[in-house]
């Protein structure tokens, strides 16, 4: 079953403005993850955020986590036109063997 | 230090037929985990395997499909008796400690269709 949802399924903005997803899970964690996911292409790691943390940054990504809410948010500051690909959250499943991932967040960067 | 590799990345079968589909993790990682995802879906998660163990394989269906990771070679997603709706491209990830210690590090993917 989905562990992780994402919000909104898709989402649309021209280049340098700032985009925002979001993800809700069900279960207690012990780290969440974002991922990217380029057409055709595997997924790659972004960032990784502890439940012991409420915020992270790398680079023009800013991570939030709200443990009390079971949410996370994804914010991509200044978009690119590279920056057009499809964004997973991922939270381990009970078992804490696998990580199990949303449906993600489909983005489309235009110039 | 050369990725995941994953081979076929591109595979066609006709109903009955069968699908191997191969996964090299990176050097040094022991953990190995399949996933599958349909078009326009998210990952669902398959099996996670370490050398010559099958750990947790709760997203495998029950018939037909199977998974291994010997001492020696790739990984192996095995799919006998394909069907259309097998159709799907598997992910390949590895990982050096486990999920609770970091990120998994995919491959770029088989592409299975079945005719």
């Amino acid at each position: 079953s989905q562990q992780g949802e994402e919000d909104p399924q898709a989402l649309s903005i021209q280049e340098g403005e700032n985009a925002t997803m979001n993800c809700s899970y069900k279960t207690s964690i012990n780290n969440l993850q974002w991922y990217r996911q380029n057409s055709g292409r595997g997924l790659v790691h972004l960032i990784l955020i502890r439940s012991n943390e409420r915020e992270k940054h790398s680079g023009r990504l800013r991570v939030t986590l709200d443990t009390s809410k079971k949410s996370s948010s994804l914010l991509i500051t200044a978009s690119r036109a590279a920056d057009t690909a499809s964004y997973f959250c991922a939270t381990g499943n009970q078992a804490g063997t696998a990580l199990i991932f949303g449906k993600g967040t489909t983005l489309s960067v235009s110039s | 230090n050369a990725g995941v590799m994953q081979n076929p990345r591109h595979l066609v079968r006709r109903r009955g037929q069968e699908a191997r589909l191969r996964c090299s993790p990176m050097k040094g990682h022991s953990h190995v985990y399949w996933y599958r995802q349909l078009p326009e879906e998210g990952l669902k998660f398959m099996v996670y395997l370490q050398k010559e163990n099958i750990i947790d394989e709760s997203g495998m269906p029950k018939e037909r499909f199977s998974a291994e990771f010997p001492k020696e070679g790739p990984s192996i997603l095995r799919i006998q008796q394909v069907v259309r709706g097998d159709s799907a491209a598997y992910f390949c990830a590895s990982s050096p400690f486990g999920i609770d210690t970091g990120e998994l590090f995919f491959g770029e993917g088989s592409r299975l269709t079945v005719l």
